[in-house]
């Protein structure tokens, strides 16, 4: 089955800088790559999703890579701010199943 | 729409007592899934449905777990007996395929 791994499992950063979250996946397979943030005593909510035919989208100051070659993508979010401190977990899924999350980074950003 | 709903919000209980965690999810999802989230392991998906069947129910611990969905607006995840090492935040979510996977807010599940 799929396995995502997920790296830093911890990040600080000042207010104003870039942060870049990365995962691997195993299955050659899998299509949909999401990322959700989670604040502390709440739910995982979708920030932005890619899927295996787009190699970046982005949202203002969210967006995210894909390599499909090398089974890897990326979370880069720029001028962060205070209220970007949290967790956020990649995950990966092929079409009819499951998504299999990463173990989570969490993010701290001081001002 | 209300989204995906779970009761209880929070349970405490002693071990051995019979659990039960309960999910709507989001009216015409047909795809409905449990997670079970712990510091040391993550989310771990424990088992998910596609029009309230089983497909997948590789993740559930051991025999102690089970889950049903009986119709389409409600599935139900079971603990018997509990065990203090099933002390964790439960999520429900559901999705229609290809749309995102939606999550409920959690059950917390204390086993004394």
């Amino acid at each position: 089955g799929e396995n995502v791994e997920q790296h830093p499992s911890t990040l600080s950063v000042q207010e104003g800088d870039s942060a870049v979250i990365k995962c691997t996946y195993s299955d050659s397979a899998s299509n949909y790559f999401p990322w959700y943030k989670q604040e502390l005593g709440k739910r995982p909510q979708l920030i932005i999703d890619i899927r295996s035919n787009v190699g970046e989208k982005k949202d203002q100051r969210i967006a995210v890579t894909l390599n499909k070659t090398a089974k890897h993508f990326s979370l880069h979010i720029t001028e962060t701010q205070p209220e970007d401190s949290a967790v956020y977990f990649c995950a990966a899924r092929q079409a009819g199943t499951a998504l299999i999350f990463g173990k989570g980074t969490t993010l701290s950003v001081s001002s | 729409d209300a989204g995906v709903i779970q009761s209880p919000r929070h349970e405490v209980t002693e071990m051995g007592q019979e659990v039960t965690l309960r999910c709507k999810p989001i009216s015409g999802h047909n795809s409905l899934f449990w997670y079970r989230q712990t510091m040391m392991r993550g989310l771990e998906l424990l088992i998910y449905f596609n029009n309230n069947v089983p497909i997948d129910d590789s993740g559930m611990p051991e025999d102690r777990f089970s889950a049903k969905m009986p119709n389409a607006s409600f599935s139900t995840l079971k603990i018997q007996p509990s065990e203090p090492r099933d002390s964790a935040v439960y999520f429900c979510a559901s999705s229609l395929p290809p749309e995102p996977q939606h999550f409920g807010d959690g059950t917390r599940l204390s086993i004394l």
